[in-house]
């Protein structure tokens, strides 16, 4: 089976500092890579998702990611954090049967 | 607008009682996916279907059952059986291409607790 670590369960960064939220996947997997986020009581919204055209693919809410094949990472970031963006967010990969696996995600929580 | 509807919301079940989990979606995806979400434990996977009346079994099917006779509908029965059934079951949905990055489709999630 594929796999997904997401270090750091829980990411606290002030308002307007940088966030960067850490995914690393394992290497046998082909590059479908997503990142969603959950909000509380509700399902997740994906935010991107790895294409082959660039290695930094940008998402919704001024997200961003960028894929390091040497590393087998694939961390989300964002240059000034907002208190909108306070929720739990997943890393995912896709294997070729079709089948998802999700890391165990990150709460990110913004201070004012 | 096309998109995935749970219900109910919340859910509540008494002991030795089945309760059957709705999902309906409207994005003509073949395939959808039940997972169960606990504090601190991500998303597992109970069920998935990739076709009309075919599914596997996902991680954790034990106390689960589910049928798929329509392509716009994956319901999910929690059983007596399952003696741990509080938490938060989300439903999803994908197309079936398989080397492509197309993603999954979530629901509004239910929260099912234990009466």
């Amino acid at each position: 089976a594929q796999s997904v670590t997401q270090l750091g369960s829980h990411v606290s960064v002030s308002e307007g500092a940088l966030v960067l939220l850490r995914c690393n996947y394992s290497s046998s997997v082909p590059p479908y890579l997503f990142w969603y986020v959950q909000y509380p009581n509700q399902g997740l919204q994906l935010l991107l998702k790895y294409t082959s055209a660039a290695t930094l693919v940008k998402g919704i809410n001024g997200f961003e990611a960028e894929f390091k094949k040497s590393e087998t990472s694939f961390h989300l970031t964002k240059p000034s954090a907002h208190m909108s963006d306070a929720a739990e967010y997943f890393c995912a990969v896709k294997d070729n049967f079709n089948k998802f696996y999700f890391g165990s995600g990150t709460k990110l929580n913004v201070k004012p | 607008d096309g998109g995935i509807t749970q219900s109910p919301k919340y859910l509540f079940r008494k002991e030795g009682q089945n309760v059957t989990l709705s999902c309906e979606q409207n994005l003509n995806h073949d395939a959808m996916y039940w997972y169960r979400q606990d504090p601190g434990q991500g998303l597992r996977l109970i069920y998935y279907s990739q076709i009309v009346n075919d599914f596997q079994k996902g991680d954790i099917a034990e106390g689960y059952s589910v049928s798929r006779e329509k392509k716009e509908s994956f319901p999910l029965t929690v059983t007596s059986a399952q003696k741990n059934p509080t938490a938060f079951y989300l439903c999803a949905s994908s197309s079936t291409g398989t080397r492509d990055n197309q993603p999954q489709h979530f629901g509004d999630g239910t929260r099912l607790s234990i009466l």
